[in-house]
């Protein structure tokens, strides 16, 4: 399979554990993305890179929030001091350039 | 305003019917424009991409409107399967950084 593959697929943690979640891109796709998607709700972008540039974070990634993309292929995103409101999917999306973004199956967040 | 505006639905159909879905969006420097998909639960999966043109791909067709900046998406002979929310998404370039906004998405039910 050679599509956008986010590993753990669910995480459960307790309200103040830190969490890291993976992302894999398609192979030869220099653009990655991670959104955040709430019930009844579109997906919300967080931040994106191409290749290993972190170009872009939108206002809702707090200082708790931090992306990396050290060699410009895998990205994880770690959250610190989990809370409540963070229970979401997190889903992770490639592109080539500006083209179509694929997404991965997502990782679903759920703070106790 | 929001960027990129749905009307959530629900549209409950009968199957056979045709159904048309707009969107609005409010940057009028936005380039790309596409409709994805998203099942319960999954992830967004690209249905078509949107141009100026206007396209179809079977029983599906989009349209785009820059002047009254909204795209449309018409689903004719409507099917079971076609139940799904389905998101607009609006991307723009901005100082070389790229910009994408997901709509909240407008839930489809087709009923038998």
């Amino acid at each position: 399979d050679t599509g956008v593959s986010q590993d753990p697929r669910h995480k459960i943690t307790k309200r103040g554990q830190n969490v890291t979640f993976r992302c894999d891109p398609i192979s030869e796709h220099n653009r990655l993305y991670w959104y955040r998607q709430t019930l009844g709700q579109g997906p919300e972008f967080l931040t994106y890179f191409q290749n290993e540039a972190q170009l872009e974070k939108s206002r809702l990634l707090s200082d708790r929030f931090s992306a990396e993309r050290p060699k410009g292929s895998f990205s994880t995103l770690e959250i610190q001091r989990t809370e409540q409101g963070d229970s979401a999917m997190y889903l992770c999306a490639s592109s080539s350039g500006v083209d179509t973004q694929y997404f991965g199956p997502g990782t679903r967040l759920t703070v106790l | 305003r929001k960027e990129v505006e749905q009307d959530p639905g629900p549209f409950n159909v009968p199957e056979g019917a045709t159904v048309a879905f707009n969107c609005t969006y409010s940057n009028s420097a936005s380039q790309s424009f596409f409709w994805y998909r998203q099942d319960c639960r999954k992830e967004p999966k690209l249905l078509m991409s949107v141009y100026s043109s206007g396209n179809e791909d079977g029983r599906f067709t989009a349209q785009l409107n820059r002047a009254s900046q909204y795209i449309s998406l018409l689903i004719r002979d409507s099917k079971l399967s076609d139940s799904a929310t389905y998101l607009c998404v609006v991307s723009s370039n901005s100082g070389g950084y790229q910009k994408v906004t997901f709509g909240i998405g407008t839930k489809l039910q087709v009923i038998p």
